[in-house]
């Protein structure tokens, strides 16, 4: 069975930073692109970033483009999110998906005010 | 960028009425291996969403057959057949095609007469 976990996730300050974590199970990490995808309160769902299988390759949404940084770890079979110089419209649940799409997690809510 | 748009946004239905959902793209969905990755997902109140279909028409593993999307290229439909109470949700449209960026229809909000 797919397992994703997403952690990290919590109550910032604008302009502070945070480190989100999916652990991931049941497949086979390293064969799959993995993205991050984030739901604000009551509204759609956004693509935020994608990551190739090797790590090699970064792609990023223009929103967040400069502030937000994926990286994976195969051996640790784990993606992560580094949020940094946070904005109030960053605030959201924050979900991993491996580019496959039929796989979600619970999410992890990032909620970023003074 | 591709922009996808979806309609209606709001669509209340009676128990046991069919249910359809439009979906349109700014671009042709045709991926150059040939395949078309449209897909549509639904997220039930306080849930993480759930994909429905892949590939425009293939429903994933336990999805109920009154579940189908049809389309091409630009324009793509999701209808429900019977809605019943547990259908109730917000059902995203998504496309796959132009990786990495996802993109996902503003979402249409499905609710009991």
């Amino acid at each position: 069975e797919v397992q994703l976990l997403e952690s990290g996730g919590g109550l910032v300050q604008p302009g502070g930073s945070l480190r989100l974590s999916c652990a991931a199970s049941g497949f086979s990490f390293s064969s799959y692109a993995m993205s991050w995808v984030r739901q604000a309160p009551g509204k759609g769902l956004e693509w935020v970033s994608a990551i190739s299988r090797s790590g090699g390759s970064t792609y990023y949404a223009d929103s967040v483009k400069g502030r937000l940084t994926i990286s994976r770890d195969n051996s640790r079979n784990t993606l992560y999110l580094q949020m940094n110089s946070l904005r109030a419209e960053d605030t959201a649940v924050y979900y991993c998906v491996p580019d496959t799409g039929n796989d979600w997690g619970q999410g992890t809510l990032v909620t970023v005010s003074s | 960028d591709v922009v996808m748009t979806q309609s209606p946004l709001s669509l209340p239905v009676t128990l046991g009425q069919p249910a359809s959902i439009s979906c349109r793209s700014s671009q042709s969905l045709v991926h150059s291996d040939g395949n078309t990755y449209l897909n549509w997902f639904q997220q039930r109140p306080g849930q993480s969403p759930r994909r429905l279909i892949y590939q425009v028409s293939n429903r994933d593993s336990g999805v109920p057959d009154r579940f189908s999307g049809s389309g091409s290229g630009t324009d793509f439909t999701l209808k429900i057949s019977r809605v019943e109470a547990e259908d109730v949700g917000v059902y995203y449209c998504m496309q796959g095609t132009h990786w990495p960026t996802w993109t996902f229809g503003q979402g249409t909000k499905v609710e009991i007469k």
